[in-house]
């Protein structure tokens, strides 16, 4: 079964780091490109970070520039986002989904909730 | 900034057919293919329709996609109490460079 599972979600301080990790199973993880996407609390789905299959090409949304990185092991079929100086607006579910070409994602996580709060 | 515009909510009465419109512009729609996505309350997303009107595997004939120029729709033909869900266009925007969400459409069947 094609299975996206991801993990380290909890509550940090503002400006605290934190790193989730999204493992993949039931598909060759390192033929396909990945992405976070979030959702804070009542609101819409926005896209966070995109990587290729082999980490060649990295995509951030303006929101998480320059604070959040993407990453892949393709050896150990995992996917990560570390982030550091965490806001309250970073509050939400997180997904690891699974890319496709024309950029749709095909397979979703079930999430794991970050909350920034002091 | 780069948008994609949904009506926040769309009603209809079992077996009626319904529509949902996205609207975007040049650097989204106009230029790339949209999908849409399903949530179902207190679940992750599901992709509905992907490449303007493709169905993946397993997703009912009653689901379909259609695009013109900068906006796109998803329509559900024969509704059912099981498609009450919020729905979401998205379409990779050359601006943004990544995909854009529209803001969401929350379906009810009354």
């Amino acid at each position: 079964e094609v299975q996206l599972v991801e993990s380290g979600g909890g509550l940090v301080q503002p400006g605290g780091s934190l790193r989730l990790s999204c493992a993949a199973s039931g598909f060759t993880f390192s033929s396909y490109s990945m992405n976070w996407v979030r959702q804070a609390p009542g609101k819409g789905l926005e896209w966070v970070s995109y990587i290729s299959s082999s980490s060649s090409t990295i995509y951030y949304a303006d929101s998480v520039k320059g604070r959040f990185t993407i990453s892949r092991d393709n050896a150990k079929n995992s996917l990560y986002l570390q982030m550091n100086s965490l806001r309250a607006e970073d509050t939400a579910v997180y997904y690891c989904a699974r890319g496709r070409k024309n950029y749709y994602m095909d397979v979703w996580g079930k999430g794991t909730t970050v909350t920034v709060s002091s | 900034q780069s948008v994609l515009t949904q009506p926040p909510s769309a009603s209809g009465t079992p077996g009626q057919r319904v529509t949902i419109s996205c609207s975007g512009s040049s650097s989204n729609i106009g230029s790339n293919t949209v999908n849409w996505y399903q949530q179902l309350p207190g679940t992750a997303p599901k992709l509905l329709i992907y490449s303007n009107n493709q169905r993946p595997s397993g997703v009912p004939d009653r689901f379909s996609g259609s695009k013109s120029g900068t906006s796109a729709s998803l329509a559900i033909s024969g509704l059912q109490s099981e498609d009450e869900a919020d729905y979401y266009c998205a379409a990779w925007d050359d601006s943004l460079n990544g995909p854009l969400f529209g803001g969401g459409t929350k379906l009810t069947v009354l």
